[in-house]
């Protein structure tokens, strides 16, 4: 069964700092990975992907993660957080037909 | 590109009615379309898979009956919660996908808020 482990349920991180968002996920086959974004009330943006080749990802926003199938994990990096990256941060695995998402990181950004 | 709109955004009915939620996909064909419930402060639970022209698949613990899907067509389908009850209350989501290769990715709609009283 394919799941998906966010470790963090919240994050305080101040403007203009670094991110980093974990995501440990589990499937049997290659996987396709994705991070979405949701603001309060909203549905989900998509901010990137990975489905094969370069294992490092640029999505918008300026958001990159980078796929290491040695550690099954697919975490979402920033090199410097804005006040309007506030949300809750969801990563997903699947395959063609079912994507599972994590249980999300809300992320607090502070001046 | 790859729009989905979701309508209504925000509902309020009374226990024992029954609501229907639209779907869309705007600019492309969604030959998939996926229906997700999300309670407060939690992840989204697939409720549902359809396919255009062939009766969703649920996922397990999800009543059928209860929760009616249609893919009538390659940019719409409609969840109707039948007897709505307060319980069934939760932030319900849609996701579309078009077919063939490259097209993997879910895109969302915005949410619907049901409100059950």
């Amino acid at each position: 069964a394919q799941s998906v482990t966010q470790p963090d349920i919240h994050i305080t991180v101040s403007e203009g700092a670094s991110l980093e968002l974990r995501c440990n996920y589990s499937y049997g086959a290659t996987p396709y990975l994705f991070w979405y974004v949701q603001s309060p009330g909203q549905g989900l943006q998509l901010l990137l992907k990975y489905f094969s080749g370069d294992t490092l990802v640029q999505g918008i926003k300026g958001f990159e993660a980078e796929f290491k199938r040695s550690q099954s994990s697919f975490n979402l990096r920033k090199p410097s957080v804005h006040w309007s990256d506030a949300a809750e941060y969801f990563c997903a695995v699947g395959g063609y037909q079912k994507v599972t998402f994590g249980t999300g990181t809300k992320l607090q950004v502070i001046p | 590109g790859a729009v989905v709109s979701q309508h209504p955004s925000r509902v309020i009915c009374k226990s024992g009615t029954s609501v229907k939620i639209e779907c869309r996909s705007l600019d492309f064909q969604a030959t998939t379309m996926f229906w997700y419930r999300q309670f407060p402060k939690q992840s989204l639970m697939l409720m549902a898979t359809s396919n255009e022209g062939s009766k969703a698949t649920y996922e397990q613990g999800v009543e059928k009956d209860k929760f009616l899907i249609n893919h009538a067509s390659l940019t719409l389908s409609t969840l109707t919660v039948t007897s709505a009850h307060p319980e069934d209350s939760s932030f319900y989501i849609c996701s579309a996908r078009g077919g063939g290769v490259g097209t993997d990715t879910q895109y969302f709609g915005p949410g619907t808020r049901l409100t059950v009283l």
